[in-house]
This record gives C-alpha cells, structure tokens and sequence, in this order.
C-alpha cells in the first residue's frame, strides 16, 4: 500500500474555529511532514516528524499545532486562523535514510473565512 | 526558501511532442527528485536521481543531472494529454538537510490534443 490519505479533502472555517486536519500511511514509513501549499507556488514545508518526534518546526505560528500521536498517524490542529492561511494542505511520508523520496497525500482544501 | 529555479516557468505542446524542462540548484546535494501535480492535489514522486548518477530513465522519463553545474533536466518523450500537469524538481540535500526537500518554483505543462 504505497498511499497516503487526508481528511477532510476540503473544509471551510471561520477565524474562531479549531479544527484537524488527519494524515495517515501504512507504508511504514518513519518520517511524515506537513507543507502548505499555496495556488500556482511549490508546496512550502512546515513540520517534519521523525521517528514521531518533531524534529522540524519551519517557524509555523502556533496557530497551527502538529500531532504525531503514532507512527502511521499525523495531525494538524487548527486555531484562529486567519484568512491568508487558506490553501492547499499536504502530508508527505517517507523514509527516514539519507534517501528519502516523499509520497505525498491528495491534500486538503482549507478555506478560513 | 527555494533552492531550484525551473525553466520554463510554462510549456505548452501538442500531443506526441517531446517536453524538456530544467531545473538548477545553488547547493550541494544528495539527490535531486522530480514531481507531478495535477491541479489541487498531491504531488507524485517520478523519479529520483542520485548525486553521482548522471542519467536515468523511467518509461517515457528521462533525467540527467550535471552537479558541475548544478542544474537537471526532465525529458517527457510522446507527450500525451493526460501529462497535463506542473511538474517540481526537489533537491535532498541528505543527512545534512534533516529531512529537508527543496522545491523549485515549478513549471506548468498544457498537453493540446
């Protein structure tokens, strides 16, 4: 099973709003990574767990909170988001070697209104 | 920030051209990977060079890769529509770069019947 899954595809919320965003893989991977991706730009990474520890914090405000809660799992809690925040937000797995191709999920379509 | 500049920012052909484009890259780097994007989803791994590769060929892919110069090129042979996509080079700079993928700015492919 080479896939990648993301709930919601799309979600619409206001700035008050906290929701998630779920990411999972069973590929066995030990590396798993957020990127916001905004239209017509490459995708902009954001954290990367490794071996479920945070090992990469790209400076994201804490309005965004990352969750690795087990090695097939990752979360992405959402708090007061501000509209400039709506875009396109990917998972990504991987190995955790020095060889790493990414496999990247279909994304979730973030609104903030 | 970005490490690989693409060119040309857009292609546009007709079916059973052949589509090249490059990539360049300031640092040094492990391997370098390209990716598809259909529009709104996720990205799809093609192919991976290494940095002591010079060439390697996937079905109608082809990639080589010149670290002398820092720069990559993506051949698609006998385009067809459904090649429609933007496609992103990303360099891995290896251990170094924790987990870390480079994308370029991309360039955008429109595949005419």
């Amino acid at each position: 099973d080479t896939e990648v899954t993301q709930t919601p595809k799309h979600l619409v919320m206001g700035m008050t709003n906290k929701k998630s965003l779920k990411c999972e893989q069973h590929m066995g991977h030990r590396a798993m990574y957020w990127y916001k991706q905004k239209a017509k730009k490459p995708p902009e990474l954001m954290f990367v767990y490794s071996y479920e520890k945070l090992s990469i914090n790209e400076s994201v405000p804490s309005r965004f909170s990352p969750e690795c809660p087990n090695s097939s799992l990752l979360n992405l809690h959402l708090h007061a988001l501000q509209p400039e925040d709506s875009a396109l937000y990917l998972c990504a797995s991987s190995q955790a070697g020095s060889v790493r191709e990414q496999y990247f999920g279909p994304g979730t379509r973030l609104t903030v209104t | 920030s970005q490490q690989g500049e693409e060119d040309p920012q857009a292609l546009s052909i007709q079916e059973g051209e052949n589509a090249t484009m490059n990539c360049s890259y300031k640092t040094s780097i492990n391997n370098l990977q390209w990716y598809r994007q259909n529009s709104g989803r996720g990205l799809v791994h093609l192919i991976l060079i290494r940095s002591n590769e010079r060439e390697k060929h996937s079905g109608r892919l082809r990639v080589t890769l010149d670290t002398s110069k820092k720069s990559s090129s993506l051949l698609i042979t006998a385009s067809r529509a459904a090649d429609t996509a933007s496609y992103f080079c990303a360099t891995d700079g290896g251990l170094d770069s924790w987990g870390k993928l480079q994308f370029g700015a991309g360039t955008q492919v429109v595949v005419t019947p």
